[in-house]
């Protein structure tokens, strides 16, 4: 059973970035997509992009082009998920979670436990 | 607001047989195979049903899923409280390039 652990909560500015991480077991990532999602508050989860062991390089969704930085470093088996420019409308749980396969269109088998994101004044 | 359509909430008493659906379209569930998580808040999602209508190991049979077009359907048999929780789908979407959710439904055991 894989275990997906994630940094603790943040409480972040308006205007400023967070960076969650999400520790996996030892090589998880030469095997397994790993993609990121969120959810806000009252809301359903969305997909914010995921990097493939396959490719290397991450694909984002559209929606957080140019302000999400998904990577993997394998020699610590830690992803991370850094988010720039925070509005109050980023304030969320965010997910890591794991494909049971090496493509980003791999099915989710495990997650992590999210990390609560404040975006506050 | 979500790709994928779920209704916000379902119920049922213990033993009873309840479903929940999940409508999409043609580049989603019509595409690609659909998959069920279960999530109470504060802990990591469950994988409950993969490719359609499979069981990962561990996961009762009381739990099933089908899929026709582009809807999908989780069944939930012998309904027992523990089985309250939220209920999201999930599925690729080959037009966005990326995992697309339904917003969830929130089953209640009466």
């Amino acid at each position: 059973q894989e275990l997906l652990v994630q940094s603790g909560a943040e409480v972040k500015k308006p205007g400023s970035s967070v960076k969650v991480s999400c520790k996996a077991s030892e090589g998880t990532f030469r095997n397994h997509a790993i993609n990121w999602v969120r959810q806000a508050p009252g809301q359903g989860l969305e997909w914010m992009g995921g990097i493939s062991p396959v490719s290397g390089t991450p694909n984002y969704a559209q929606k957080f082009q140019g302000r999400v930085t998904i990577t993997a470093d394998e020699s610590t088996s830690t992803a991370y998920m850094e988010l720039s420019g925070l509005r109050s409308d980023d304030m969320a749980v965010y997910y890591c979670a794991r494909g049971v396969g090496q493509h980003l269109i791999s099915y989710f088998d495990y997650w992590g436990q999210g990390t609560l994101v404040t975006v506050s004044s | 607001q979500p790709v994928l359509t779920q209704p916000p909430s379902a119920s049922g008493t213990p033993g009873q047989r309840v479903s929940i659906s999940c409508s999409g379209g043609r580049s989603n569930i019509g595409s690609n195979i659909l998959n069920w998580f279960q999530h109470l808040p504060g802990t990591a999602p469950k994988l409950l049903i993969y490719s359609d209508n499979q069981r990962p190991s561990g996961v009762p049979d009381r739990f099933s899923g089908s899929k026709s077009g582009t809807s999908a359907s989780l069944a939930i048999s012998g309904l027992q409280s523990d089985d309250e929780a939220d209920y999201f789908c999930a599925a690729w979407d080959d037009s966005l390039h990326g995992w697309v959710f339904g917003g969830g439904t929130k089953l209640t055991v009466l």
